[in-house]
């Protein structure tokens, strides 16, 4: 049972607009900020977005992150084949003094 | 060009013990801080330990508090991590990340499986 709670699934076709939800509490989402990591299969994570909504260099814009409360969300627009993959949240813990993952979501694109 | 190279996993046998290493380059090693971070097989992302840049504060998951013991080598750029009295869910791959409010850059993961 992961302390971030994410659907274990999600797709779209082509184009689409996707958005993948993370939900957790006032001592990890609620007190700190959220990052995320797209894992493509066989292969190791790589950081997304961090601080709730930021880009590192090379993301395209069609990913986008947003943090309300204890909440947070990855969009991706403009879906496209090669977005297939395993897209984690993460943030600190305070009471547990760690870090937290969500259990992960499967995007499929149709 | 930053690098993380991971080394060290193997099979071991329930209750016994694995060290594993990590070879950064590319950064100031020592202005980090570094964690480790597994992934069992078909499951999700787990934090397992970090460390602080001059090795004074370290954190671990409850599960292996007592058991695993993560350190560093600033003059040789390396991060370890001490795993002993494995078990049969200890068996990961395991990254070594650094990290910097994030973690921003990642190893390619070396497979530790414990198994009689």
């Amino acid at each position: 049972q992961s302390v971030l709670t994410q659907p274990p699934s999600a797709s779209g076709t082509p184009g689409q607009r996707v958005t993948i939800s993370c939900s957790g509490s006032s001592s990890n989402i609620g007190s700190d900020t959220v990052n995320w990591y797209q894992q493509l299969p066989g292969t190791a994570p790589k950081l997304l977005i961090y601080s709730n909504n930021q880009r590192p260099s090379g993301v395209p814009d069609r990913f986008s992150g947003s943090k309300s409360g204890t909440s947070a969300s990855l969009a991706i627009s403009g879906l496209q084949s090669e977005d297939e993959a395993d897209y984690y949240c993460a943030a600190w813990d305070d009471s547990l003094n760690g870090w937290v993952f969500g259990g992960g979501t499967k995007l499929t694109v149709l | 060009e930053v690098q993380l190279v991971e080394s060290g996993g193997g099979l071991v046998q329930p209750g016994g013990s694995l060290r594993l290493s990590c070879a950064a380059s590319g950064f100031t090693f020592s202005r980090d801080w570094m964690s480790w971070v597994r992934q069992a097989p078909g499951k999700g992302l787990e934090w397992v330990a970090n460390i602080k840049k001059d090795g004074s504060e370290k954190y671990y998951v409850d599960s292996v508090k007592g058991r695993f013991t993560i350190s560093r080598d600033n003059a040789k750029n390396s991060l370890f991590l001490q795993m002993n009295s494995l078990r049969d869910e200890d068996t990961a791959v395991y990254y070594c990340a650094r990290e910097i409010g994030y973690f921003d850059y990642w190893g390619q993961g070396t497979l530790v499986t414990v198994s009689s």
